[in-house]
């Protein structure tokens, strides 16, 4: 069965210092990824995703970036963390479809809170 | 753009009642999925159903059931006899081809 990890659970960074969350997937070969971000009390926002190694799409421009180097893994960062930044971000993998990434069912992650002081 | 509605932000209900969770989506497209998803206090996103737009039947799990009106653009969620460990948040959401929306979540709480 696929599992999905993502790490750390919780973090709290002060203003200005790096980030680094990673998301890895067990079980299954040549998945999409996706990184969410829930902000205190609001809905999904799609941040990136990856149909394969190296492949990145931004969905909303920002002070973060993510790159998956390996099949199964994929990277949330950031050179300097924002207070806005603070919030729930999820990872995510679906089996990749012929008729695009959308489409097919997404599986989560546990999470990882994110504070920013 | 797609865009999906839940416009009940917090539902409180008492155990063993039902309740039927709203979602309504706007789309251009004529094929698109619909899913639901719950979210309990752990934070993780637990997939509940997906549902692709030529498919209106009704369907029903144990306590959960769900109806889709392509006239409406509506895709309800209901739960019968409900239970505390239903208390979690419930997002609807839509995919089209290379993008996926969610709802901005209702938030159910069941007291004994």
């Amino acid at each position: 069965s696929q599992t999905i990890h993502q790490w750390p659970a919780t973090l709290v960074q002060p203003v200005g210092s790096p980030l680094s969350l990673e998301c890895t997937v067990e079980g299954t070969s040549n998945p999409n990824l996706y990184w969410y971000r829930q902000a205190a009390g609001r809905g999904l926002q799609l941040l990136f995703y990856s149909v394969g190694i190296g492949q990145i799409s931004s969905e909303v421009p920002q002070n973060l970036s993510a790159s998956r180097p390996q099949d199964r893994q994929f990277i949330l960062s950031s050179k300097k963390l924002l207070l806005s930044d603070s919030g729930f971000y999820l990872c995510a993998w679906s089996v990749i479809k012929a008729s695009g990434p959308g489409t097919d069912t997404q599986y989560f992650g546990p999470g990882t809170r994110l504070t920013v002081l | 753009a797609q865009k999906v509605t839940q416009a009940q932000t917090e539902i409180s209900v008492v155990e063993k009642e039902d309740v039927t969770l709203d979602c309504v989506y706007e789309t251009r497209d004529t094929t698109y999925y619909l899913f639901w998803y719950k979210q309990p206090p752990s934070g993780e996103l637990v997939f509940l159903i997906r549902r692709n737009s030529f498919d209106e039947q009704n369907e029903i799990s144990g306590r959960y059931s769900w109806n889709f009106q392509k006239s409406t653009s509506s895709f309800n969620f209901t739960i019968t006899a409900s239970q505390v460990v239903d208390s979690a948040v419930y997002f609807c959401a839509l995919s089209e081809l290379n993008d996926m929306r969610f709802g901005a979540g209702t938030r159910l709480t069941v007291k004994p």
